[in-house]
């Protein structure tokens, strides 16, 4: 069945280093998403990404983050200057063009901002 | 702003019992709602997606409905096995006339089934 990829599984950095989450999209899919999960904490909403550009973004996406589909298979999130607090767990997730479709999500990435 | 609120927070039962998991929002204008399934280091599975026009969704042993207009979804699980225990996520999508929109999580149900 297919699945979305992250890369990497975990992530360790230092305050201030900029990271770059990976990830691979179902082939077909159209609308691509970012959420994160602070531990113990709710999923929270970060991005969506619909035809090469931003659909919505949460008040979490502030300008130290931006995401990217640099080809036809990747999606990347990027945090330019990592804090303390941008630890979690960041999960890809995408869907089919039409209305409705569930949501596939990825394994997750967890950073770790030391 | 949509709260999604999951009650209980955890629950354990033996092997075989039927149970309910529930889920409150307080925005009635929802475009759909999902149960996913969390297991622990691993990424949600979505289980079951329920459209604001429908009140419930069934997939083996699993059903979910939907009380729109109360706020509130339950999801059924029959004959629970062990293989069931983990943590159960509800999430709301909000009325959106674009084509996408992002999801409100509770924070979950962690599911335990005694053998």
């Amino acid at each position: 069945e297919p699945e979305v990829t992250q890369t990497p599984s975990h992530q360790v950095t230092q305050m201030g280093q900029e990271v770059i989450l990976r990830c691979v999209p179902i082939s077909n899919h159209l609308y691509f998403y970012w959420y994160r999960q602070i531990l113990g904490q709710k999923v929270e909403f970060l991005v969506s990404f619909y035809n090469n550009e931003i659909s919505e973004k949460s008040e979490i996406f502030d300008d130290q983050f931006s995401v990217e589909r640099p080809d036809g298979s990747n999606f990347t999130l990027k945090i330019r200057s990592t804090k303390l607090e941008d630890s979690a767990m960041y999960f890809c997730a995408s869907r089919k063009d039409r209305e409705g479709e569930k949501l596939f999500f990825g394994s997750g990435t967890q950073l770790s901002v030391l | 702003k949509q709260e999604v609120t999951q009650i209980p927070a955890a629950l354990s039962v033996p092997e075989g019992e039927n149970l309910v998991l529930n889920c409150s929002f307080t925005d009635s204008a929802i475009y759909n709602l999902q149960w996913f399934r969390q297991d622990p280091g691993k990424g949600l599975t979505s289980l079951l997606l329920i459209q604001s026009s429908q009140r419930e969704q069934t997939s083996g042993r699993l059903n979910a409905s939907l009380d729109k207009s109360s706020g509130r979804s339950t999801l059924y699980i029959a004959a629970s096995q062990p293989g069931d225990s983990a943590t159960y996520l509800c999430a709301v999508r909000r009325r959106s006339g674009g084509g996408a929109d992002g999801l409100t999580f509770g924070k979950g149900t962690h599911l335990i089934i005694q053998p």
